[in-house]
């Protein structure tokens, strides 16, 4: 199974200030034939289903904010929030659907500080 | 718009068999253009991908549980359900449904079900 580790575990970001989610897989999920990573972010609020942000590491899910983007190719990938909102506190997820099984990152607080 | 609730027991005893359906409302399961999965989430806890399953039904499950999961769909009622034997403690947790394309994220969750196994 290809492991996904997120870093940090929690942060705490002010209103309006940018918080960096990491994600690193423990191999490529970079399909050379068509230059795609799969991998995708998730945010998951309290007492909710997780909710897809991001799809092939970069592209927004429609209705998602464009203070969310995510970046990064191979094993090493970013989610960015750029001017924290009081709405965006939640944990946030990788995933890689490069293999079956599919698999999580542990998940990354994010609080108001 | 598609969506997914899931329903069953909350409260199973260890050693029984878990029985979850899944019933889709907005589309057709049977459109062929998606995967249906299960996955689970522990209390406080990351996400488990259990398995998926195809409206033909042909299924596809995780290694570190295939020998105690089933997964079969009813695309009369529009439903697909999971199956989970010889229960323990470990297998509390939130269990959702989700909808995939074929290598791709999921898009669609349901809402969750809690089930707690304990005698």
């Amino acid at each position: 199974d290809i492991v996904m580790t997120q870093s940090p575990d929690s942060l705490a970001v002010s209103l309006g200030e940018r918080a960096t989610i990491n994600c690193k897989s423990s191999q490529s999920v970079l399909y050379s034939s068509s230059n795609k990573n799969y991998l995708a972010w998730y945010q998951q609020k309290p007492g909710q289903p997780p909710k897809l942000l991001i799809y092939w590491a970069s592209t927004r899910e429609s209705g998602v904010p464009d203070r969310f983007s995510g970046s990064g190719s191979g094993t090493d990938f970013t989610l960015t929030i750029t001017s924290l909102q009081a709405e965006d506190v939640a944990v946030y997820y990788c995933q890689q659907y490069y293999s079956t099984p599919p698999t999580f990152g542990q998940g990354t607080e994010v609080e108001i500080k | 718009q598609v969506q997914l609730q899931e329903s069953g027991p909350g409260l199973v005893k260890p050693s029984q068999t878990l029985s979850l359906i899944c019933s889709v409302s907005g589309g057709s399961l049977s459109s062929g253009t998606y995967h249906w999965s299960w996955i689970r989430q522990h209390p406080g806890k990351g996400l488990e991908w259990i398995g998926y399953i195809y409206y033909s039904g042909s299924t596809h499950y995780n290694p570190s549980l295939t020998s105690r999961v089933t997964m079969l769909v009813d695309t009369s009622r529009n439903q697909f359900s999971l199956h989970l034997r010889s229960l323990t403690a470990a297998d509390t947790a939130v269990y959702y449904c989700a909808r995939h394309s074929s290598s791709s994220a999921f898009n669609i969750w349901g809402q969750g079900t809690m089930v707690t196994v304990s005698s």
